[in-house]
């Protein structure tokens, strides 16, 4: 079993939709993040958090410790937001553990 | 504030030779932090470096290496080029290594071995 398991791998949906990925955990961890990869490679990070919720824009991230879980919000979804969305958590210092990823295809 | 550039961007090499990959990170940050990319096994770490010393290694063979200079910047070595070290490799830079400072990535090397 992965250390960080993330679900869905795969999510369609129409422009305008809410949408949510999740990610959970098996290990200890300082902090969880949440990145952004566009085709050709580079990766940008969303949020980082190690409690309770963030938001920026059309994006919220939640954590629950105890669960050892965390999700993604979109609203309002966009084409633009169409990307791998891929959840890591921080370990050992700056170790990163990452789940295998979300592709997401937001239609118009 | 310019952001972590890696170089090369592309790079294309034969087995058996080696390769350098550079990273310098965003100013004043001084750890940086390497990944291997690839289609079957996704992101995984390979190491941390923090003030020129190496913190943290992942399980990749010795043929992996790395360094980091005064300035902070690091460069990784890979050695004996295998057909499967075909990836892209992603370094990010963090002000400190506590573990909860923000992770800025680099746009990658993209290195294919033929």
């Amino acid at each position: 079993k992965n250390e960080v398991e993330q679900s869905p791998q795969n999510l369609t949906a129409q422009e305008g939709e809410f949408i949510t990925i999740n990610c959970s955990y098996s290990v200890g961890i300082s902090a969880l993040h949440w990145l952004q990869q566009h085709p050709g490679g580079g990766i940008v990070s969303l949020f980082m958090l190690s409690s309770g919720k963030k938001k920026h824009g059309r994006l919220i991230a939640t954590i629950n410790i105890q669960e050892k879980h965390s999700s993604l919000h979109i609203t309002a979804s966009h084409p633009r937001d169409s990307a791998v969305y891929i959840c890591a958590a921080s370990q050992d210092g700056n170790k990163l553990v990452f789940g295998a990823g979300t592709i997401l295809r937001v239609k118009s | 504030k310019a952001g972590v550039t890696q170089t090369p961007r592309y790079l294309i090499k034969t087995r058996g030779q080696q390769v350098t990959l550079s990273c310098s990170p965003i100013s004043g940050h001084r750890s940086v932090s390497w990944y291997q990319q690839t289609p079957g096994q996704g992101l995984q770490f390979l190491f941390e470096y923090f003030s020129e010393t190496q913190r943290n290694k992942g399980n990749f063979p010795g043929r992996f290496s790395g360094r980091q200079f005064s300035n902070s910047r690091s460069e990784m070595n890979v050695s004996t080029l295998e057909l499967g070290d075909s990836a892209l490799y992603l370094c990010a830079s963090s002000w400190d290594r506590v573990g909860n400072t923000e992770a800025f990535f680099g746009q990658g090397t993209r290195l294919t071995v033929v």
